[in-house]
């Protein structure tokens, strides 16, 4: 029982480039959510999603897209990335709310 | 948007010693979460709280949801070198699914 994956641990991206970065959780959990921490704060949710196919905005949801297709996988797009966005990204699954959440071990982006 | 504030920002104490942190926001709560990080890795849930005024206890950890659902406190006794890490409040807003996270407050422990 793997929980939840990330994929890639580390990237470093040049401004414009694109990217997805990759979530799996085999713990069949409803929710899903992505995350961005940045030194000195907390994390700040960017997308989630409830369900298959359903998607919603967060807190800071400009510059990012999501999609939901598999019920395991959450990907995270970057269409043209930004140094900005240089950041630790945490991805998180829960069962049936939004309260007990199980983290990834994060993916690491540079962007220069 | 929705801020909780937590304090202190950090915290140097020698093993053994007692902890105390906070968590507060200018809005209401109807859950508060505690979670911890270790470096590199992502954060671990360790008490939620659910209702005004309950007290909530997790081995050495317990924690505190206030009676006005603005606060929350997170008290850790005789501290271990294994508690070292950032230790985060968090809490649902409007429909439950968008989750606030606060700055964090990152202890170390001397040995």
């Amino acid at each position: 029982n793997a929980g939840v994956t990330q994929t890639p641990k580390f990237r470093v991206l040049k401004t414009g480039q694109s990217m997805t970065l990759l979530c799996a959780q085999d713990m069949n959990h409803e929710y899903m959510y992505w995350y961005r921490q940045d030194p000195g704060m907390g994390l700040r949710l960017i997308h989630y999603s409830v369900g298959e196919g359903t998607t919603a905005k967060g807190e800071v949801p400009d510059g990012y897209n999501v999609s939901r297709l598999k019920k395991q996988n959450f990907l995270l797009g970057l269409e043209s990335a930004a140094p900005s966005q240089t950041s630790v990204y945490f991805c998180a699954s829960s069962w049936d709310s939004a309260y007990e959440q199980y983290f990834g071990p994060g993916t690491r982006l540079t962007v220069t | 948007g929705q801020q909780l504030n937590q304090s202190p920002q950090s915290m140097f104490i020698q093993e053994g010693e007692d902890v105390s942190m906070n968590c507060t926001s200018s809005s209401i709560f109807n859950t508060w979460l505690w979670y911890k990080q270790d470096p590199g890795e992502g954060p671990v849930l360790l008490i939620a709280l659910y209702k005004a005024g309950e007290l909530t206890s997790n081995g050495r950890l317990t924690a505190q949801f206030g009676i006005t659902r603005k606060d929350s406190f997170l008290n850790i006794s005789a501290s271990i070198p294994s508690d070292v890490g950032i230790y985060f409040c968090a809490g649902p807003i409007y429909n439950n699914n968008d989750m606030r996270f606060g700055a964090g407050t990152r202890l170390t422990v001397k040995p």
